[in-house]
């Protein structure tokens, strides 16, 4: 079975500080996406990646970066939070005929 | 661009009734479709797919949609509702593999079931 880690679970930052969101997979997935859950907005893609070092934008990547220097990890950065990125982060991977299998999830509060 | 618009961000139903979830889409790709199901502080979770084989596609639970090409529809539908059942639902297309398999989500139907 697919397994997706992400950490930190939770964290509240200040507005200006760095953040850093990891998601690990167990397997050799290529395909890995990072989405932010707002209500009434759905879930709504950040940045994906196809494979280590090959990663394209989504429809809300402005103030976010990414990074994916293994197969297995594919970071999420905010250079400098703002209270607009609070929000649940998702991360998952592609396994079979465009599924999408998620992880648990990371709850930011930017103050 | 592919979009999803699900009518209704809330839903109510008494335990025992039909359960039906709209969804419409577009898409300029013959679509994969999906369905996913959030339980409260969880991630999502696979309810569904329609992936261009049989139009009536069955799912866990006992949830299943019926694809529409004419009507653009995917609807979600269950025969009785249990408690267990609420959650909030996500309707969701898939982009085509060029493009990264990317997802885009409706906004999502928070479903109640009173006893």
């Amino acid at each position: 079975d697919a397994g997706i880690t992400q950490s930190p679970r939770h964290k509240v930052t200040e507005t200006g500080t760095p953040v850093t969101l990891r998601c690990h997979q167990t397997e050799n997935h290529r395909y890995m996406y990072w989405y932010r859950q707002d209500p009434g907005h759905g879930l709504r893609l950040i940045h994906y990646s196809y494979g280590v070092k090959d990663t394209d934008k989504g429809e809300v990547s402005d103030g976010y970066s990414v990074s994916r220097s293994k197969t297995e990890d594919f970071l999420l950065t905010l250079e400098s939070a703002t209270s607009s990125q609070t929000s649940v982060y998702f991360c998952a991977i592609r396994i079979a005929g465009n599924e999408q299998f998620f992880g648990p999830g990371t709850r930011l509060t930017v103050l | 661009a592919q979009s999803v618009t699900q009518l209704g961000s809330h839903v109510s139903v008494s335990e025992g009734a039909l359960v039906l979830l709209r969804c419409n889409y577009s898409s300029s790709v013959p679509p994969y479709l999906f369905w996913y199901v959030q339980y409260p502080n969880q991630g999502l979770q696979l309810l569904l797919k329609y992936t261009s084989a049989a139009t009536l596609v069955k799912g866990i639970n006992g949830f299943e949609a019926e694809f529409k090409k004419s009507e653009t529809s995917f609807h979600l539908t269950k025969p009785s509702a249990h408690m267990s059942d609420a959650a909030e639902y996500f309707c969701a297309v898939s982009d085509s593999e060029t493009s990264g398999s990317r997802l885009t989500f409706g906004e999502g139907t928070q479903l109640t079931v009173n006893p």
